[in-house]
């Protein structure tokens, strides 16, 4: 799985957009980039993913870039329930198996 | 829903003791994971398994075991416990079927103090 780097740590005020960059330079034509949350005590949870397209659902938007080298997801009007760390992923979905590898993260903090 | 639950939220054993965590899916998905998670460190693979008996280390094995008789069971073994296992340990499932293409579900944690 390819690589993915992430700002260790990012703030955002409660209502406003939360913009989390990843940076994949060595993504692969086939892999996907995949993004989870984990609030505190809890097990990460899905939000998000993309090939190429931007994408758009209930909790997020998935910005990636023509080149797909990097990514940005948006948490459109950040609230305090989404304080967390963020894990942006890439790796092939079509696979029978997956192995799916962390990085570090960004944890950001919504402040009120 | 995905239920992915595991045995015990905390759990306090002596060194040297063999562990069992428990991990229980309800989705009849084929892939299983065991995940520990320390602090700066993230996620970190110990062991996963894609299929009934079958099994695959991840970054981090040592020390461990697994077992998954069943399809919706996966059991992490530390087969003599120490202190460095401290941790938390985080129990996965994904697959093939259910809305996202290989979404991974995950457990609540089960924290294991090794004294």
């Amino acid at each position: 799985d390819a690589k993915t780097t992430q700002p260790p740590s990012m703030d955002c005020a409660e209502g406003r957009a939360a913009n989390l960059p990843c940076n994949h330079s060595t993504i692969s034509g086939n892999e996907y980039v995949y993004w989870y949350r984990q609030i505190h005590s809890q097990g990460p949870q899905y939000i998000i993913h993309g090939l190429k397209n931007n994408e758009t659902n209930e909790m997020a938007s998935l910005i990636i870039t023509e080149d797909r080298k990097s990514s940005t997801l948006i948490l459109p009007h950040a609230t305090l329930r989404d304080t967390a760390v963020y894990y942006c992923i890439v790796r092939v979905a079509e696979t029978s198996y997956d192995k799916v590898i962390f990085g570090p993260g960004t944890s950001l903090s919504v402040i009120p | 829903d995905v239920k992915v639950t595991q045995s015990s939220r905390y759990l306090v054993k002596r060194t040297g003791e063999k562990v069992f965590l428990e991990c229980v899916q309800d989705m009849d998905h084929e892939n299983m994971f065991w995940y520990r998670q320390d602090p700066g460190l993230g996620l970190r693979l110990i062991y996963f398994s894609y299929d009934v008996k079958m099994k695959e280390k991840g970054d981090i094995p040592e020390g461990y075991s697994v077992s998954r008789e069943k399809k919706e069971r996966f059991s992490l073994i530390l087969e003599s416990a120490s202190t460095n296992q401290t941790s938390m340990y985080l129990c996965g499932c994904g697959g093939t079927s259910g809305r996202v293409y290989n979404e991974q579900f995950f457990g609540p944690g089960t924290r294991l103090t090794v004294l």
